[in-house]
């Protein structure tokens, strides 16, 4: 399998700027998860769904902040309008629900830089 | 609410050196236990896991980790570091739903 996918894997853009980002999950997993790593905050889980449905997105920063699973083999995390702040490392990673636990696959991630 | 605790936030070792990194957790139920490394650079990876059973447990690259249910503890050991091991670790647990709480990582210099 080639793992989670995830594109692109560096952005650049500036403010103000739309920026959607893409993840592909590993083929048969049922959950999917978004997740944000900055120096100042570390790893912050956004959302994540299972079987296409968002199960919970407390993490989501704010309402510029949107995901969506429109099928169990594509993910996207937009932000719109997007701001300096956004700059991070956004990862994707998918698992398999499994009878007594289960691990995250996780994605190579996408640089986001927004200027 | 769960809580993951690192309390290293970075350490250094020369080659050879023995590791252990603590990992503490709040959570009265049952857990899941994982402890990720991510290469500088990389995507985190799996290192080990524990679900249940044995509460020793071993992982790849020689990395083992203990579950003491008494403490809420997951710390991670090398016997022996080396340079490649140059990374930053993550403690994670996992309750009744699927995801993770992660730590806040141990970032591990090892000097050649």
């Amino acid at each position: 399998d080639a793992g989670v996918i995830q594109s692109p894997r560096h952005e650049v853009t500036e403010m103000g700027q739309e920026v959607t980002l893409r993840c592909k999950p590993i083929s048969g997993h049922d959950y999917l998860f978004w997740y944000r790593q900055t120096m100042m905050r570390g790893l912050e889980l956004l959302i994540y769904f299972n079987n296409n449905v968002p199960i919970d997105d407390s993490g989501m920063p704010e309402d510029r902040f949107s995901a969506k699973m429109p099928n169990a083999s594509f993910s996207t995390l937009k932000i719109q309008p997007s701001e300096p702040r956004d700059s991070a490392v956004y990862f994707c990673a998918s698992s398999l629900r499994r009878a007594g636990g289960n691990e995250q696959y996780f994605g190579p991630g996408t640089r986001l830089t927004v200027t | 609410a769960q809580s993951v605790s690192q309390h290293n936030h970075h350490v250094i070792l020369s080659e050879a050196a023995s590791l252990e990194l603590g990992c503490n957790y709040s959570y009265g139920g049952t857990v899941n236990l994982f402890w990720y490394v991510q290469y500088p650079g990389q995507h985190l990876q799996l290192l080990l896991k524990y679900f249940s059973g044995d509460p020793l447990v071993k992982g790849i690259k020689g990395f083992e980790a203990e579950f003491i249910k008494s403490k809420f503890s997951f710390n991670l050991r090398k016997p022996s570091v080396q340079w490649s091991d140059t990374a930053e670790y993550f403690c994670a647990v996992q309750t009744g739903a699927n995801n993770l709480f992660f730590g806040t990582g141990t970032r591990l210099t090892v000097i050649p």
